[in-house]
Order: structure tokens, then C-alpha cells, then sequence
């Protein structure tokens, strides 16, 4: 059974410009979620995802946004990059709330 | 608010020894409690998980406990190896409101042959 898939793993932007970072949930999973990992900020709630609509939105700008598609693959994009948005970007699926979350390899986005 | 804290913060011990890591939250209405394992630069992988009904589960020489009404949980490893280094995280996934995972800053294991 695959995994969750998280494309690309490795981004080097400029600053200003902008990223979209993918990831395909485990087959069946409909719940979709994004963290942030920092070393000073530790993992961070980005945004939630369940059946192409988002259900919760963490405390980051308008900058980060999301969706997710009808075949539940999600993406996330962020604009205007800042060198402080230099992080290890995380996806995770699972199947209902009472199911543990189940994380990609992740995608290393470093802004200079 | 959820707050998620994990104690130590880092831990050194020798191969072979048993070590208990600490994991406290703050709000006890959660659906379950995760144990993660992140290697350098990779993802995680999930160790266990207990949901808020149980007391334990355990995995091999893993052992994860929760107490809700205390607001604690603990991952019991038995006979280190040096393969167990790697930072460990605990997550609560909250049961009200925005079902999120909230981790804590994560306990960073090496273990000495």
C-alpha cells in the first residue's frame, strides 16, 4: 500500500516569487493536512482538508493557501516567499478522527 | 488552548538501557494521542497510537501509555540500540473544534553503543 507522496522534495526559491508543493494521500484517506516544521517553531498546524473543502486553517498569513482536488490529492502554495518561510514542509492523510495521521517524506523549501 | 510539552529535551544513554520519555497536554478532550519518530531531515514515522479510551499500547520493545485525566503520556523503550537515535515527538489530536495534531518540541534520543 503506498504512502503519502510529497512532490517535490527539495525547492530552492528566490524571494518574491512563489511555490506549490503537492501531495497524494494515502488511497481512501479524505482528510488532508499541511504543518510547517521549523527549528525554532517546532511543527506547526498549516491547514486541514477533508473531501475538497478546508475545514481548519492554522495562524499563518494569507500568503499560504490550499486545496484539495476531487480525487483527494492536495496541494499547498505560498506567495511572496519570505527567507523566513525556509522550513520542511509536512502532509499527512488519515482516514476518520479516531485514525492515527500518516506523513509524507516531506518537501524542504529553502527561500534565498 | 492545546499545549503539547515534552520532557527532556534532549537524552544520552548507553546501549542496552530502558528509558522512559515524557509527553504532558493540557486539555484532556483529544481523540487520540500519536508517538512519532523523525529521523534527520526525513518525515515522520508513526510509532503508536492510543486513543483517548485506552490506558496503553505497545509495539515490539515500545510501550506508550496515556492517562487523560492527569494529562500525561509516556513512551517506554526496553533495550536501547543505537538504531533508537532519532528525535521522538507526541502529538494530541484535538477533539474540539479544529481536530488538529498538536505536537510537542520533540525529545532528541542518542543512544551509545
Amino acid at each position: 500500500k503506498a504512502g503519502v507522496t510529497q512532490t517535490p522534495r527539495y525547492l530552492i526559491k528566490t524571494r518574491g516569487q512563489q511555490v506549490t508543493l503537492s501531495c497524494s494521500p494515502i488511497s481512501g484517506h479524505r482528510s488532508v493536512s499541511w504543518y510547517q516544521q521549523t527549528p525554532g517553531q517546532g511543527l506547526q498546524f498549516l491547514f486541514e482538508y477533508f473531501s475538497e473543502t478546508q475545514r481548519n486553517k492554522g495562524n499563518f498569513p494569507g500568503r499560504f493557501s490550499g486545496r484539495q482536488f476531487s480525487n483527494s490529492r492536495s496541494e499547498m502554495n505560498v506567495s511572496t516567499l519570505e527567507l523566513g518561510d525556509s522550513a520542511l514542509y509536512l502532509c499527512a492523510s488519515s482516514l476518520v478522527q479516531t485514525y492515527g495521521y500518516t506523513f509524507g517524506s516531506g518537501t524542504r523549501l529553502t527561500v534565498v | 488552548k492545546q499545549e503539547v510539552t515534552q520532557i527532556p529535551a534532549a537524552l544520552s544513554v548507553p546501549e542496552g538501557e530502558n528509558l522512559v520519555l515524557n509527553c504532558s497536554f493540557t486539555d484532556s478532550a483529544i481523540y487520540n494521542l500519536q508517538w512519532f519518530r523523525q529521523d534527520p531531515g526525513k518525515g515522520l514515522t508513526s510509532l503508536l497510537l492510543i486513543q483517548s479510551s485506552q490506558r496503553e499500547q505497545t509495539s515490539g520493545r515500545l510501550n506508550a501509555s496515556l492517562d487523560k485525566s492527569s494529562g500525561r503520556s509516556t513512551l517506554y523503550i526496553a533495550a536501547s540500540q543505537p538504531g533508537d537515535s532519532a528525535t521522538y515527538l507526541c502529538a494530541a489530536r484535538d477533539q474540539g473544534g479544529s481536530e488538529k495534531l498538536v505536537f510537542g518540541k520533540g525529545t532528541k534520543l542518542t543512544v551509545n553503543p
